[in-house]
């Protein structure tokens, strides 16, 4: 069974600065997609970035990055020059290419960023 | 291109109850996927329906049930209502095929109360 795991429950980080928020999975399959995805107060998951595991370069999105390391299941999301508007639950999220079915989510990071 | 919308955004019912949550897809999106998402919790894949037939189902009793309508849009079904049901309930539509599932967007949840 495919498992999404976040270890950092909670975040802060001052205004324009960075921060890197991580992910590790477990899978056994080898096609298969990653995503960030960000929750505000609004309630309504908005997709930030996607990376395809069999592509090896790193996805970008203008402030947004990850450091995608398939060996290690690993999957960071880096944000550049955070800005207030960034504060959010941030959840690590996998998908099963093959089924296109369910995405399984992390427990997700609350990221607060303070002015 | 209209977005996902879910009714009622609020809702609260009796241990016992039954619910009917609703959800209309985004234009051009054939799939339905619905998700749980407990408080403090990533969302948990509960079913998807695409061309109006379920198309994977998560770890969730025979009381979740649901349908898809020849317009896409779709409804929640909940019988016998447990004080643990309550959560917030996403909805996400995508069209499918060719890993257009990863294009799914999210609607604002309802959010369920059970007392």
């Amino acid at each position: 069974a495919q498992t999404v795991t976040q270890s950092q429950p909670e975040m802060s980080v001052q205004e324009a600065e960075t921060v890197t928020l991580s992910c590790t999975y477990d899978t056994s399959e080898n096609n298969y997609y990653l995503f960030w995805y960000k929750q505000p107060p609004s309630r309504q998951m908005i997709l930030v970035i996607r990376q395809e595991a069999y592509k090896q370069q790193n996805a970008t999105e203008n402030r947004f990055s990850v450091n995608f390391q398939k060996a290690a299941k690993s999957f960071s999301l880096k944000i550049s020059d955070s800005q207030l508007g960034d504060t959010a639950m941030y959840f690590c999220a996998f998908m099963w290419l093959k089924t296109e079915d369910k995405i399984i989510f992390g427990k997700g990071t609350r990221l607060h960023i303070l002015p | 291109e209209t977005g996902v919308t879910q009714s009622p955004t609020h809702l609260i019912k009796t241990r016992g109850q039954q619910v009917t949550l609703r959800c209309s897809s985004q234009s051009g999106h054939n799939t339905v996927s619905w998700y749980q998402q407990a408080l403090g919790q990533g969302p948990q894949f509960i079913f998807q329906y695409y061309r109006e037939e379920e198309n994977g189902r998560g770890n969730f009793p025979p009381r979740f049930s649901g349908l898809q309508f020849p317009n896409y849009s779709s409804e929640l079904n909940v019988n016998a209502l447990e004080l643990d049901d309550s959560a917030l309930y996403l909805c996400a539509s995508s069209p499918k095929g060719q890993g257009a599932a990863t294009e799914a967007f999210f609607g604002q949840g309802t959010r369920l109360t059970v007392v």
